[in-house]
C-alpha cells in the first residue's frame, strides 16, 4: 500500500554543523506534507509544512524541500543545536483524505558537541 | 494558555479492565483525533472526529471506543478487546479536517500489566 518513509533511522549531527533528514513517499496524490519534531516522551511539535505546489518553504533555521519527480523530501536544520536532539517525523495528507495523516517511522537526530 | 491537555500522563492497568484516557482541548477546534505510538515507529490512527457526535474509525480502530459529546472532549477507552494496549496514546486536534495543521498533546504513556 500506500507509504511513507524515511532513509535514516539515527542521524549523528555535531553542533553548529547543518542537517538533512530524508523522506521518501510513496502515494503521488500525496499534496499536503509536514514535519514535526518529537522529544522524548512528549508530543510531536509542528515544524514546518508545505504543500504540493511549492518545492521549498523556508522557517527559522529550517527549509523543507519537495522533490515530487522522485517522490522525496527533506528538512535542513540550519547551525544545528543540542535542542535540536529528537525524533524527526514526515508526515503526509491528500486533499481527499479528510484530515488523515500518513506518517513515516521517523529519524532519531542526535546532536554531539 | 490554549492548547491541548492528556491526563493522566502515566497509566498502570491490569489486564483485562478497560481504562478510559483523556484529551481536552480549549482551541476551539472541530477535528480531534486519537494516535498510537509504539516503540520506534510512527503514529497510527485510531479514532477520529470531525465534528461533536460524529466520529469515525482509523486504521486501528478494533479494541478501542471514543465518545465526543463535546467539541472540547475526546475521550479514549481502550477496552479488554485490545489485544496488546500497552503504547504511547496521543491525541491531536485541528480547525477541521482537510489541509490543517494538527496540534498534539503531551500524550499518555499505558501500561497494562
Amino acid at each position: 500500500g500506500e507509504s511513507v518513509g524515511l532513509h535514516l533511522p539515527t542521524l549523528s549531527v555535531q553542533e553548529g554543523d547543518n542537517s538533512i533528514i530524508n523522506c521518501a513517499y510513496s502515494n503521488s496524490a500525496s499534496d499536503y506534507f509536514i514535519w514535526y519534531k518529537q522529544e522524548s516522551g512528549k508530543g510531536p511539535q509542528f515544524i514546518i509544512d508545505i504543500r504540493s505546489n511549492m518545492d521549498k518553504r523556508q522557517g527559522q533555521r529550517v527549509t523543507v524541500l519537495l522533490n515530487k519527480t522522485v517522490k522525496h523530501l527533506s528538512l535542513q536544520i540550519a547551525a544545528t543545536q543540542p535542542g535540536d536532539s529528537a525524533v524527526y517525523f514526515c508526515a503526509e495528507m491528500t486533499t481527499d483524505s479528510w484530515g488523515k495523516l500518513q506518517f513515516g517511522a521517523g529519524t532519531q537526530v542526535v546532536v554531539t558537541p | 494558555d490554549g492548547g491541548i491537555t492528556q491526563s493522566p500522563k502515566y497509566l498502570f492497568r491490569k489486564e483485562g479492565q478497560n481504562v478510559t484516557l483523556s484529551c481536552e482541548q480549549n482551541l476551539n477546534h472541530d477535528a480531534m483525533y486519537w494516535y498510537r505510538q509504539d516503540p520506534g515507529q510512527g503514529l497510527r490512527l485510531i479514532y477520529y472526529s470531525q465534528i461533536v457526535n460524529d466520529f469515525q474509525k482509523g486504521d486501528i480502530a478494533e479494541g478501542y471506543s471514543v465518545s465526543r459529546e463535546k467539541k472540547e472532549s475526546f475521550p479514549l477507552t481502550v477496552t479488554s478487546a485490545q489485544k496488546n494496549p500497552t503504547a504511547f496514546y496521543l491525541c491531536a486536534s485541528s480547525i477541521g479536517t482537510g489541509i490543517n495543521e494538527q496540534f498534539f498533546g503531551p500524550g499518555t504513556r499505558l501500561t497494562v500489566l
